[in-house]
């Protein structure tokens, strides 16, 4: 399983955007890129996914260079809500999407 | 759709007794679940891969006598902690994937519950 380093946290204010970046230099052929978001006691949820180049939904956007060793979360406009720790996850796609979480980012977003 | 449900949400059990957590997934089959162990302010550990009708494998150092795994149905996923103690007190979380939501996999992540150790 690819390992995934991050920054340990992130500071931002309401109404910024923001980018979180992962590194993931050991990404297989068949490994996807999800990011997830977790509040503090409960589960993980989904943001994003991408294979490569760039994917945009409703709350992010997510920039994979052709290499695919790193990627980039973009939070738009970011608000108090969306203080949370964010996780990068690289998927085994041969093996139902196991993944080794990494230490996450814990982005505060101040007022 | 792709909803995750753990039971119990928070549970207290004595030292050396045993407790069962439930994942299920509410309007998909999955054919995978995956149970994860998440210390405070730690990350989340991945403990085990269940895989419908088949032993569920471990991770390194996750001792398998223990923390025992059944997948019986396509929907259905139990972690039994067996002989408890003050030290798995934690936050267990399952998630559960399948090709039938598309390619390629994702995680769908339950609730998570509560186990605390007295």
């Amino acid at each position: 399983l690819a390992k995934t380093t991050q920054p340990i946290s992130m500071d931002s204010y309401e109404g910024q955007e923001v980018n979180i970046t992962c590194s993931h230099n050991n990404i297989a052929t068949n490994d996807y890129i999800t990011w997830y978001q977790q509040f503090p006691s409960q589960g993980p949820r989904f943001i994003i996914q991408g294979y490569k180049t760039k994917v945009t939904n409703e709350v992010a956007s997510l920039f994979i260079p052709a290499d695919r060793k790193s990627s980039t979360l973009s939070l738009p406009r970011v608000s108090l809500s969306d203080t949370a720790v964010y996780y990068c996850l690289v998927g085994d796609n041969t093996n139902a999407g196991k993944s080794t979480f990494g230490d996450g980012t814990t982005l505060t977003v101040k007022p | 759709g792709a909803v995750v449900s753990q039971h119990p949400s928070r549970v207290i059990c004595k030292s050396g007794t045993s407790v069962k957590i439930e994942c299920r997934s509410l309007d998909f089959q999955a054919t995978t679940m995956f149970w994860y162990r998440q210390f405070p302010k730690q990350s989340l550990m991945l403990m085990a891969t269940s895989n419908e009708g088949s032993k569920a494998t471990y991770e390194q150092g996750v001792e398998k006598d223990k923390f025992l795994i059944n997948h019986a149905s396509l929907t259905l996923s139990t972690l039994t902690v067996t002989s408890a103690h003050p030290e798995d007190s934690s936050f267990y979380i399952c998630s559960a994937t399948t090709p039938s939501r598309g390619t390629p996999y994702e995680q769908y992540f339950g609730p998570g519950t509560r186990l605390t150790v007295t």
